[in-house]
């Protein structure tokens, strides 16, 4: 079966520092690979999305992902966290017939 | 464009009742799907369909049932709601319905508690 971890279900930074939120996957053949984002009572949006085109892909509000096969990894980073960025924020990745599969998600909390 | 609706917003049903979450795209996608959403498991699959009279089952589907009569709309039906299916259902849609790797667009969610 295919599976997402995201290790860490709270992540707190403070304003300003590197936000580093991890998600491994497990799978034999490399999938597409998304983040999302999600606020209070909202439902969940789209952060980036992993292409062949390169390893290293660039989302909304300042966040980057990069995509490792070798450590089946696609951690997202921003380099300076903002008081706004607090949110859960899910890993997922799909398959043939837009099947996805989400991780349990990292809340981030950031501390003035 | 309202992009996905879900309604609605709320529902507090007894054990044994039944009842439908509506929800309905605006995008022309082809392919639609149910997840709950659970304390610290992210997002589940329940049903989800590629495309008008086609459905099939995702990783939670006891308990639920689906049909899609047009491409617009992807009712879920609780048969008999129970404890267990209290939880927040998210609708998605995404214009692929094949091997790519196109987004999931989420509507904003139906909050069900069951008693």
């Amino acid at each position: 079966a295919q599976s997402v971890t995201q290790l860490g279900s709270h992540v707190s930074v403070s304003e300003g520092a590197l936000v580093l939120l991890r998600c491994n996957y497990s799978s034999s053949v490399p999938p597409y690979l998304f983040w999302y984002v999600q606020y209070p009572n909202q439902g969940l949006q789209l952060l980036l999305k992993y292409t062949s085109a390169a390893t290293l892909v660039k989302g909304i509000n300042g966040f980057e992902a990069e995509f490792k096969k070798s450590e089946t990894s696609f951690h997202l980073t921003k380099p300076s966290a903002h008081m706004s960025d607090a949110a859960e924020y899910f890993c997922a990745v799909g398959y043939n017939f837009n099947k996805f599969y989400f991780g349990s998600g990292t809340k981030l909390n950031v501390k003035p | 464009n309202a992009g996905v609706t879900q309604t609605p917003k709320f529902q507090v049903l007894k054990t044994g009742q039944s009842m439908t979450l509506q929800c309905a795209q605006d995008m022309n996608h082809e392919y639609m799907s149910w997840y709950r959403q659970d304390p610290g498991m992210g997002l589940r699959l329940i049903h989800y369909s590629v495309g008008a009279g086609i459905t099939d089952q995702g990783e939670v589907p006891n308990g639920y049932n689906v049909s899609r009569s047009t491409t617009e709309d992807f009712p879920l039906r609780l048969l008999s709601a129970a404890p267990s299916q209290t939880s927040v259902y998210f609708c998605a849609s995404s214009y692929g319905r094949g091997a790519d790797n196109s987004p999931l667009h989420f509507g904003n969610g139906t909050r069900l508690t069951v008693t």
